[in-house]
């Protein structure tokens, strides 16, 4: 079963902060995100491991609550350039250990308006 | 190679016939996925290969669909007698396995799929 992403689309003006939201019924051992830019393949942004972790990219940064089974994606003073859809993409926790399948979201469009 | 790389980039094909999907991953990486992504849609989990483990086809669609990865290294998705339904874009993607952590993976710029 996929992840679920919240919301599905965001507009915002250069300089406005942003969140993505990632929900799994599953337990997870590690949450990655990407982003897809029109017409092209998915890009890396980060990877989360349990553990609660919260990393940063630039101005990207996200979180990862292993007990609520969810991760977040923070976009602050959003620029044109982060406009394209972010996925989110999840590893299941198999007894501890992390089982190889990549599930992702439905993803969320966002565009960044000058 | 420098990066994952699909075969062929474009495919039009007639309703009924089979179709061949190519996949060369990163050199090295052993886990390798096949999504379906339809037109302004998410990524759709196909099949999933581990090394010498057997795959997870848990989401091929029906029984017109089948992969195989020879020799740990090169993948072909294989669609038989296609419908208009299959059209979309076949992405791979490959990814390395660290200490039990699945890194980053990495995409191919994806086959685009028409059937008429």
């Amino acid at each position: 079963q996929q992840p679920v992403q919240s919301p599905q689309a965001v507009i915002l003006r250069e300089g406005e902060d942003a969140v993505i939201n990632c929900s799994s019924s599953k337990a997870l051992y590690s949450v990655h995100w990407y982003r897809q830019k029109h017409g092209e393949a998915p890009v890396f942004l980060m990877i989360l491991l349990k553990g609660g972790e919260q990393k940063g990219h630039e101005k990207i940064s996200a979180s990862f609550n292993e007990k609520k089974q969810q991760s977040s994606l923070y976009l602050t003073a959003s620029q044109l350039s982060y406009s394209g859809t972010y996925f989110c993409g999840t590893f299941a926790n198999a007894g501890g250990t992390s089982y190889g399948k990549l599930t992702f979201g439905q993803g969320t469009i966002l565009t960044v308006h000058p | 190679g420098a990066g994952v790389s699909q075969s062929p980039s474009n495919k039009v094909t007639e309703k009924g016939k089979d179709v061949e999907l190519r996949c060369d991953p990163i050199s090295g990486h052993t886990a390798l996925y096949w999504y379906r992504q339809s037109l302004g849609q998410g990524l759709e989990f196909l099949i999933y290969f581990q090394g010498n483990s057997a795959p997870d086809k848990s989401g091929l669609p029906s029984d017109r669909f089948s992969a195989e990865r020879t020799g740990g290294s090169v993948s072909t998705l294989t669609i038989q007698r296609t419908q208009q339904e299959d059209s979309a874009v076949y992405l791979c993607a490959s990814s390395l396995n660290v200490g039990g952590i699945f890194l980053k993976a990495f995409f191919g710029q994806g086959t685009r799929l028409t059937v008429v």
